[in-house]
């Protein structure tokens, strides 16, 4: 079974610095797919970034881009010059293929607390 | 561009009534799931649907819970007879398998179901 594990429950970081946010996984599938999503106070689920486990490039977002580790199954969240409207929690999950027709499920962490300070 | 919406954004109910939770996924998507977050805890997986059928449920899904397509465009959760603990905000998700290129699964706005 799948796991993903984020070990930061809450952080607080100074308006304008970078922050990063941990996650790592376990899977015995070869091919996988690493999502973030973001999930402010209002409760809505927003994309922000996607890291297919072939891509020999690190996925990038405008402001967010993902650092994957694969040896070390990590894929961490970057967040450069963060913004007050970035508080939130923060979200990593893995996709699962369910069936050969590409029906999948995503298995989530529990999640990241993010508080930026002005 | 496209969306998920669902409905009702807050349901209250009383404990042992049945919901409906509505939603409708983003019209070119072939896959959809219902996913369910208790207050303060992770999102989880309930159940996922394709071609008009379940193909895969968590153990969460009991016999409580059912899921339809009625129509062409809506995609709905049915808890037969609701309890304390189904309280939790449910996210309708809808996404278009795609080989080749990077997809996504599109999660709505939630329902937020509150039973009494």
């Amino acid at each position: 079974a799948q796991k993903i594990t984020q070990t930061q429950p809450g952080m607080f970081v100074q308006e304008k610095e970078a922050v990063t946010l941990d996650c790592t996984y376990d899977t015995s599938d070869q091919s996988y797919g690493l999502f973030w999503y973001k999930q402010p106070s209002s409760g809505e689920m927003i994309f922000l970034i996607y890291q297919g486990s072939y891509d020999e490039q690190n996925a990038t977002e405008g402001r967010y881009s993902l650092n994957f580790q694969k040896a070390r199954k990590s894929a961490n969240l970057v967040i450069s010059a963060s913004q007050l409207g970035d508080s939130a929690m923060y979200f990593c999950a893995m996709r699962e293929v369910i069936s050969n027709f590409g029906n999948e499920k995503l298995t989530f962490g529990t999640g990241t607390r993010l508080t930026i300070i002005p | 561009e496209p969306e998920v919406t669902q409905t009702p954004s807050h349901q209250v109910t009383q404990m042992g009534q049945e919901v409906i939770l509505r939603c409708v996924p983003i019209s070119n998507h072939l896959y959809f799931y219902w996913y369910r977050q208790i207050l303060g805890q992770k999102v989880e997986f309930l159940v996922s649907f394709y071609n008009n059928e379940i193909s895969e449920k968590s153990e969460i899904f009991d016999d409580q819970f059912s899921v339809e397509r009625p129509d062409g465009s809506n995609f709905t959760l049915k808890i037969r007879s609701t309890k304390l603990e189904d309280s939790a905000m449910y996210f309708c998700a809808s996404s278009e398998r795609e080989y080749i290129q990077v997809y996504e699964q599109y999660f709505g706005p939630g329902t937020r179901l509150t039973v009494t």
